[in-house]
C-alpha cells in the first residue's frame, strides 16, 4: 500500500525565518495535497499538485511536485506566527482514497 | 463553496452508549465519503470509505461493528460508534470527494467517553 512519508515531524522556527516541509510516496502520487490543521480543528486546504515539476504559490506559501511525481515539498517564507499549526501532505491512491503523511508539527517563535 | 457540514462538534458519552456523527453535504452530492480519525499529535488515520447505497469499505484493522457507517443518501454519511469505550475518545473527521476538486472535509467531531 502507499505509504506517505513526511519529514521534519515538528519544527520550530525564529519568526521571518523560511522553512521547508518534505513529503516523500513509496510510490507514484496521482495527487498531492497539502493541509493545514491545528488539532482537533478542521483542515484548511492548501494547494493541490497533479503534475511532474508542478510549482504552485499562494501568498508566502509554495509548494513543489517533483518530476518523477514521489515527492514534494512545502516551503514557507518569512514565517509568521499565523502559520503555526500542523501541516499534513495527502495523497489519492488509484482507488481515490485519500491517505496522510505522519504531519509536521510547526512552531513559529515571536 | 462546497461545504460539509459535520454534526456533532463535541460530544461526551457515558461508556457503552452509542453516538452518532454526521456529515451533510452542502451544495453538492457525495457519492464518496470518507471517515478519519486522529489521535493527539498524530496524522490522520483512514478507517472506511462511505459509498451512497453500498456497504462501506473498512479499512485493515477497523471493526466494522463497532464503527457502523451509513451512506443512504446522495447527501448524508452517518458514522456510529457503537458500545462506546474511553479508548474511542478522539477526534473524527469526515471528508467528501468532489473528483477533480478534490476533497472537502467536514469540521470534525471531538469525542470523549467517560
Amino acid at each position: 500500500s502507499q505509504e506517505l512519508e513526511q519529514s521534519p515531524q515538528s519544527l520550530i522556527v525564529q519568526e521571518g525565518k523560511n522553512l521547508t516541509i518534505n513529503c516523500t510516496s513509496s510510490k507514484t502520487l496521482y495527487g498531492l495535497y497539502w493541509y493545514k490543521q491545528k488539532y482537533g480543528e478542521g483542515l484548511i486546504f492548501l494547494m493541490m499538485l497533479q503534475k511532474g515539476g508542478e510549482e504552485k504559490s499562494h501568498e508566502k506559501i509554495t509548494a513543489k511536485l517533483d518530476e518523477k511525481k514521489q515527492q514534494s515539498s512545502l516551503h514557507i517564507t518569512a514565517s509568521q506566527p499565523s502559520h503555526a499549526g500542523i501541516y499534513l501532505c495527502g495523497a489519492a491512491n488509484q482507488g481515490g482514497k485519500l491517505i496522510f503523511g505522519q504531519g509536521t508539527e510547526l512552531s513559529v517563535k515571536p | 463553496g462546497a461545504v460539509v457540514s459535520q454534526h456533532p462538534s463535541r460530544v461526551i458519552c457515558k461508556s457503552g452508549t452509542s453516538v452518532k456523527i454526521e456529515c451533510r453535504s452542502l451544495d453538492f452530492q457525495a457519492t464518496t465519503m470518507f471517515w478519519y480519525r486522529q489521535f493527539p499529535k498524530q496524522s490522520l488515520m483512514l478507517m472506511a470509505t462511505s459509498n451512497e447505497g453500498s456497504k462501506a469499505t473498512y479499512e485493515q484493522g477497523v471493526e466494522k461493528d463497532k464503527f457502523l457507517i451509513n451512506h443512504a443518501s446522495l447527501t448524508l454519511s452517518t458514522l456510529t460508534v457503537t458500545s462506546a469505550h474511553p479508548e474511542d475518545s478522539s477526534f473524527y473527521i469526515c471528508s467528501a470527494d468532489r473528483g477533480v476538486y478534490g476533497y472537502t472535509f467536514g469540521s470534525g467531531t471531538r469525542l470523549t467517553v467517560v
